[in-house]
């Protein structure tokens, strides 16, 4: 069964370090999702991805972060300058269609990151 | 807003146990409502889901209704096994492409 694939599993930086985080989607798909879970709390949406654009954000999603698919298969999460709380679990989801109602994500295992 | 809240765990269980996992929701309008599943080491996957008022979801075993009523969706297994030891977690989805999670659930069943 196809899988979404995410690097690293686990990251550990230091505050203010820049971090990627990378992401290969199931190969025919075409919308693209981060969410974060911090430790003990829920799981967040943080951004949608769609044609090379983000397509919504929440407002965890700020300018210290930013998604791009630099080569049309990775798709990746950067953040500019970590801060501890940025210390979660962060998974990828991919989608073949838009992911309301009845269509379905799948997701990778998750790449937690450590900020120390 | 909308919102998911699920109760906490850990769930411990002897397998063959009847297995409940409450969660309730709060959404404007009609939501689609799932379960996710994540095992050891593995990423999310879908469970089950239901897209509207009274449908029953189902898969492995696992059920939950869509109830509007009482707005919530709640997991149960009739007999559980070691296999189903993982976090299960409720969301929704509403007009856009987001799902709203709730925190999760352990559940772990022993021998």
């Amino acid at each position: 069964e196809p899988e979404v694939t995410q690097t690293p599993s686990h990251q550990v930086t230091q505050m203010g370090q820049e971090v990627i985080l990378r992401c290969v989607p199931i190969s025919n798909h075409l919308y693209f999702y981060w969410y974060r879970q911090i430790l003990g709390q829920k799981v967040e949406f943080l951004v949608s991805f769609y044609n090379n654009e983000i397509s919504e954000k929440s407002e965890i999603f700020d300018d210290q972060f930013s998604v791009e698919r630099p080569d049309g298969s990775n798709f990746t999460l950067k953040i500019r300058s970590t801060k501890l709380e940025d210390s979660a679990m962060y998974f990828c989801a991919t989608s073949r269609a838009r992911a309301s109602g009845a269509n379905v994500l799948t997701f990778g295992a998750g790449s937690r990151l450590t900020v120390l | 807003g909308n919102s998911v809240t699920q109760m906490e765990g850990p769930v411990t269980l002897s397998e063959e146990a009847f297995l409940t996992i409450n969660c309730t929701y709060t959404a404007t309008g009609y939501p689609s409502l799932f379960w996710y599943v994540q095992y050891p080491g593995e990423g999310l996957q879908l469970l089950l889901k239901a897209t509207k008022a009274d449908d029953k979801g189902s898969n492995k075993g696992f059920e939950a209704t869509y109830r509007k009523e009482t707005t919530s969706f709640h997991l149960e297994k009739g007999s559980v096994q070691v296999s189903d030891s993982a976090v299960y977690f409720c969301a929704l989805s509403y007009n856009t492409d987001k799902l709203i999670f709730g925190t999760g659930t352990r559940l772990q069943v022993f021998p």
